[in-house]
Formats: C-alpha cells, sequence, structure tokens
C-alpha cells in the first residue's frame, strides 16, 4: 500500500535559522505530493504541492522539491519565523487510483516550534 | 467565511454510549471526508462522500456510520462508544477528489472526543 514517513519531531529552533523536514513516501503509482500544516486549534491548510518528478512546490518561504529517485518531498525554508510554529503533515495521493485508494494518505506529522 | 464548521469541539462519553458529531461545509463542495488523528499516526481516513446521498469507507471505517441526506452536511456517527475511538476527529471537504492534481481539503478545526 501507499505510506508516507517523516522525520519525528518536535522540532526546535530559533528564528531566522534553516529548516529541513524529511518526508520520503512510499507508493504503488505514481503519486502527488502535498504539504500540509496545522496551526495550533486549527485543521490543516495545504501549504504546497508538486504533481511530478522535479516539480518543486513553494508557498510562504516554504519549498519542496518531488524527487522520484529517493522518493521524497523535504520540506525547507530559509529563515523561519515564530510563526512558523505549526504541525506539519506530508501526504500523497495516487490520481490514478479508484475509491478510498485515490485518497490523501498522511504522514504521522511533525511538531516545530520556533523561538524568538 | 465560515468554510467547514464542526460541532461539538468538545466531547466527553462513557463506554457503550452513542454521539453524532456534525460537519457543515458552505462552499458548495461535492467531496467530504471525515478523519482521525491520533499521536504519532497522522491522520487516518474514516469515511469519505464524493457526493450527496453517497459514502464510502475509508482505512478505518469500524465503528462508525456516516450519512450525507444533504449536500453541506456530513454526519458522523458512532453507536456504542469504546476507549479506542479517544482521538481528535477532523471534517474535510473538496471540490472534487482529494487526490486529484487540482484540488485541495478545506479541514474543519476539529472535535477533541474522550471515551472513558
Amino acid at each position: 500500500g501507499n505510506s508516507v514517513t517523516q522525520m519525528e519531531g518536535p522540532v526546535t529552533l530559533s528564528e531566522e535559522a534553516f529548516l529541513t523536514i524529511n518526508c520520503t513516501y512510499t507508493a504503488t503509482g505514481y503519486p502527488s505530493l502535498f504539504w500540509y500544516v496545522q496551526y495550533p486549534g486549527e485543521g490543516l491548510q495545504l501549504l504546497l504541492k508538486a504533481t511530478k518528478a522535479d516539480d518543486k512546490g513553494s508557498n510562504k518561504g516554504f519549498e519542496a522539491t518531488y524527487r522520484k529517485e529517493t522518493t521524497s518531498f523535504h520540506l525547507e525554508k530559509g529563515s523561519v519565523q515564530v510563526s512558523d510554529s505549526a504541525v506539519y503533515f506530508c501526504a500523497l495521493t495516487i490520481p490514478g487510483a479508484s475509491g478510498s485508494a485515490r485518497q490523501l494518505t498522511f504522514g504521522s506529522g511533525t511538531q516545530l516550534t520556533v523561538l524568538p | 467565511n465560515a468554510g467547514v464548521t464542526q460541532t461539538p469541539k468538545f466531547r466527553v462519553l462513557k463506554t457503550g454510549q452513542s454521539m453524532t458529531l456534525l460537519c457543515a461545509q458552505d462552499m458548495n463542495h461535492e467531496y467530504m471526508y471525515w478523519y482521525r488523528q491520533d499521536p504519532g499516526m497522522g491522520l487516518r481516513l474514516i469515511h469519505y462522500s464524493v457526493g450527496e446521498g453517497t459514502t464510502a469507507k475509508g482505512e478505518v471505517p469500524d465503528g462508525y456510520n456516516v450519512s450525507r441526506l444533504k449536500k453541506q452536511n456530513f454526519l458522523l456517527g458512532l453507536e456504542s462508544a469504546a476507549p479506542s475511538q479517544t482521538s481528535v476527529y477532523f471534517c474535510a471537504s473538496s471540490r472534487g477528489t482529494g487526490g486529484g492534481t487540482n484540488e485541495k481539503l478545506f479541514f474543519g478545526s476539529g472535535t477533541q472526543l474522550s471515551v472513558l
């Protein structure tokens, strides 16, 4: 089946530090890849996505590149802010699949805390 | 902009009690979903619906029932609650399939359920 593995947290950084959150996947087809973010007390929001190999998704200073050769989609940001403190989820879907297999499969989430 | 609204936000049940979680969306979305979020396990899909009057099983459907009598509402029922159902429940909706490359999920803020 499909699965997503994220680096375990929590991750604690100082403001303006560089962020990397690792995400690797296994999939039975050609997945689309996503990062969702969950701020305290809220539901998840789509942060960025990539739909084919070598695509780079970007939003709010965050970037992730779809690496088919390493089955990875690592999230990066050059300079984090306190407001980036949240839980980050990597996810995938198989657009060509049917039924529940076509729905999003999430990783376990990585808690990020940014200190001032 | 209400988006996706879940009620209640918190609930405590005793083993064997029943309850219904309500999800309402005002975006005229076709697809709706119920997920549960457990520590270290990310989000897992319980049931979903591809349109009014339809429901389908997700990854962890046992012990839950759902109904989509109106397009804007998606109800999640627990007929006989068990401690293993202690979790945070999220509802989401999307214009089309959440697995599609051009769609994204909109999440509610969650329901914290404890079963004693």
